[in-house]
C-alpha cells in the first residue's frame, strides 16, 4: 500500500529554536498534503491543508506565520514550527491523499516535538 | 473545527468479547471513515462507508451508517489483546477535508 514518511520521528528543541519535519509520500504523488496536531489522549486537529505549488490553506486559529508549510513537490511537504515554545510541544502527523477512486487518506507516523 | 463525538471515550473489555464504538456527526457527509491509531504511532486506516450505504464488513470489523440520525458504529468481534488502540471516525467535509471525532481508547484485556 501508499507510504507516507514522517521525518524526524522525535525532536527535543530549546525554546526560541525552529523545527522543521518532513512528510514525504513515498510512492505516490500528493497534490495535498494535511498536517494535524494532536495532544496526549486527544483527538487529531487539523491544522492546515498543503497545496502543491501553492500557499497552504490554514484553519481558523492556527497562525500562519508560526506555522510555515511548504509544498514544492509533489511528494513532499514540510512543517516549520518557528521559534518554538513548550506549548508547541505535540504529535504532529501529516497524510497524504492518494489520487484514487476513494481519494483514500495515508498518514505518516507521526513527529513528536518536545519543546524545553 | 472538529463535529465527530464518539462515545464511550473509553472501553475497557475482555479479550473475545465484542466492542461497540459509535460516532456522531453534525453535518451532511460525503463518507464516514474509521481509523485506528496505536499509541504514539501514525492512523491506520480501517474502513470507509459511502453516505448511500448502511453497513459495510471487512473481516472482524462490521460499520453501520445511519444519516437520518447522523450516527455510525464500529464493531469488532472476538477482540484480541492486539486490537488495544484508539479507535476514530473522521468525516469528509467538502472536497477534501477530513474532520476527526474524538476517538475511543480501547482496551482488551487477555
Amino acid at each position: 500500500g501508499a507510504v507516507v514518511s514522517q521525518h524526524p520521528s522525535r525532536v527535543i528543541c530549546k525554546s526560541g529554536t525552529s523545527v522543521k519535519i518532513e512528510c514525504r509520500s513515498l510512492d505516490f504523488q500528493a497534490t495535498t498534503m494535511f498536517w494535524y496536531r494532536q495532544f496526549p489522549k486527544q483527538s487529531l486537529m487539523l491544522m492546515a491543508t498543503s497545496n502543491e505549488g501553492s500557499k497552504a490553506t490554514y484553519e481558523q486559529g492556527v497562525e500562519k506565520d508560526k506555522f510555515l508549510i511548504n509544498h514544492a513537490s509533489l511528494t513532499l511537504s514540510t512543517l516549520t514550527v518557528t521559534s518554538a515554545h513548550p506549548e508547541d510541544s505535540s504529535f504532529y502527523i501529516c497524510s497524504a491523499r492518494a489520487e484514487t477512486n476513494t481519494g483514500e487518506l495515508f498518514f505518516g507516523e507521526g513527529s513528536r516535538l518536545t519543546v524545553l | 473545527s472538529q463535529q465527530g463525538e464518539e462515545d464511550p471515550q473509553a472501553l475497557s473489555i475482555q479479550e473475545g468479547e465484542n466492542a461497540t464504538m459509535n460516532c456522531s456527526y453534525k453535518t451532511s457527509i460525503n463518507n464516514l471513515q474509521w481509523y485506528r491509531q496505536n499509541s504514539g504511532r501514525g492512523l491506520v486506516h480501517l474502513i470507509l462507508i459511502r453516505s448511500n450505504e448502511r453497513e459495510k464488513h471487512s473481516g472482524r470489523l462490521r460499520v453501520t451508517l445511519d444519516t437520518s440520525k447522523k450516527s455510525s458504529s464500529l464493531l469488532i468481534t472476538a477482540s484480541r489483546a492486539a486490537d488495544t488502540a484508539s479507535y476514530f471516525c473522521a468525516t469528509t467535509q467538502g472536497a477534501q477535508k477530513l474532520v476527526f471525532g474524538q476517538g475511543t481508547r480501547l482496551t482488551i484485556n487477555p
